[in-house]
């Protein structure tokens, strides 16, 4: 089956840097990638994602880049804010699993004032 | 829209007893939902797949009969953990899938079982 893995497993930034995350996917047969952002106690809620027709894709201060040949997706986040202090996870699935997801061990991203 | 709703938020129950946790998509038809369970600063850990209308699917390791799955309709799946004990003790997360793939999570059951 899929495997996930994300890194880093916390990560700090002073407000106004860049956050970015890293997850690799085992299954090449793997085509969808999302991302969702978990605060505390709360839903997971989708951010962004991406599609392997698709190399990368850009939200505002968010983007997600998709490498297939090396099996790696990354999380970008620019000019972030407090509010972007959560929990993110990547996630991959294959459609022929039915839509099931795997998803990466999580990263605690903490923006500093 | 894509609006996924759990009852309840918080439940506590006894040792032995059995709680039902109801997972219902509000704007859209979920072929498909699905079933997680969480443990405080750790990843979703999908518990099963239910589709609507046939049995669902369980991961590895996951009991069936302790974990019941029911998906009557498009828009509503419960969950019944049986004989519930204190390491059954977590959050539960469903989500609702449409058939273009995208998964919405519901706000999360988090079960105390004393």
């Amino acid at each position: 089956g899929e495997n996930v893995e994300q890194h880093p497993s916390t990560l700090s930034v002073q407000e106004g840097d860049s956050a970015v995350i890293k997850c690799t996917y085992s299954d090449s047969a793997s085509n969808y990638f999302p991302w969702y952002k978990q605060e505390l106690g709360k839903r997971p809620q989708l951010i962004i994602d991406i599609r392997s027709n698709v190399g990368e894709k850009k939200d505002q201060r968010i983007a997600v880049t998709l490498n297939k040949t090396a099996k790696h997706f990354s999380l970008h986040i620019t000019e972030t804010q407090p509010e972007d202090s959560a929990v993110y996870f990547c996630a991959a699935r294959n459609t022929g699993t039915a839509s099931k997801l795997t998803f990466g061990t999580g990263t605690r991203l903490q923006v500093m004032l | 829209g894509a609006v996924v709703s759990q009852h309840p938020s918080r439940v506590i129950c006894k040792s032995g007893t059995s709680v039902k946790i109801e997972c219902r998509s509000l704007d859209f038809q979920a072929t498909t939902m699905f079933w997680y369970r969480q443990f405080p600063k750790q990843s979703l850990m999908l518990m099963a797949t239910s589709n609507e209308g046939s049995k669902a699917t369980y991961e590895q390791g996951v009991e069936k009969d302790k974990f019941l799955i029911n998906h009557a309709s498009l828009t509503l799946s419960t969950l019944t953990v049986t004989s519930a004990h204190p390491e059954d003790s977590s959050f539960y997360i469903c989500s609702a899938g449409t058939r273009l793939e995208t998964q919405y999570f519901g706000p999360g059951t988090r079960l105390l079982v004393l």
